[in-house]
């Protein structure tokens, strides 16, 4: 069966200083990554989604990054946080059927 | 005229009631409706995802969408407490992208 894992669980950041939020899945091939912020009170907005290694598209302008070094790993980035970027990070794949979305346990992003 | 919309709730029930939750949704293109569960500081889980018209039944859960009122429902019977999240609809135009609501949470009470 499919595993999606994130880490860390949770982190309390400075602003100004950078991010890196890891993503990996287990048991399947060519995944579909999405990155997904869930800010309090709105919806999930997606960020970036990837189809391929190095294939990575942005849905929403920003200071955040995102890169898939590996076919089962992707990684969310920023060189200087913002207050504006807490919230929660969800990592999600999917595989041909792409409606069909599977999230990982999240990243809870606090920026002080 | 935001493109999904759902009651934040909170929805409070009895254990065995029938829970019905519900969203509208305005862009009639629309192709695929989902259905996801989220305990409180968890990643969402898919419940169920329906293509056309009509029911979809799992179990206790039962998915209906009805593209001419632009409205899908979920319906649980004899819900139980361990049923209480906050459930999120998410409609796929095209493309990558789902379209989610902000959720309602739902409480159900022994």
């Amino acid at each position: 069966s499919q595993t999606i894992h994130q880490w860390p669980a949770t982190l309390v950041q400075p602003v100004g200083s950078p991010l890196s939020l890891e993503c990996t899945v287990e048991g399947t091939s060519n995944p579909n990554l999405y990155w997904y912020r869930q800010a309090a009170g709105r919806g999930l907005q997606l960020l970036f989604y990837s189809v391929g290694i190095g294939q990575i598209s942005s849905e929403v302008p920003q200071n955040l990054s995102a890169s898939r070094p590996q076919d089962r790993q992707f990684i969310l980035s920023s060189k200087k946080l913002l207050l504006s970027d807490s919230g929660f990070y969800l990592c999600a794949w999917s595989g041909t059927r792409d409606y069909e979305q599977y999230f990982g346990p999240g990243t809870r992003l606090t920026v002080t | 005229q935001k493109e999904v919309e759902q009651d934040p709730g909170p929805l409070s029930v009895p254990e065995g009631a029938i829970v019905s939750l519900n969203c509208t949704y305005s862009n009639s293109a629309f192709q695929y409706f989902m259905w996801y569960r989220q305990y409180s500081r968890k990643g969402p889980e898919l419940l169920m995802y329906t293509y056309s018209s009509g029911n979809k039944e799992d179990g206790r859960f039962t998915a209906q969408v009805d593209k001419s009122s632009k409205y899908i429902s979920l319906f649980i019977r004899d819900s139980q407490p361990s049923d209480s999240a906050t459930y999120l609809c998410a409609m796929r135009l095209s493309g990558y992208a789902l379209n989610f609501g902000k959720g309602t949470s739902l409480l159900v009470t022994p």
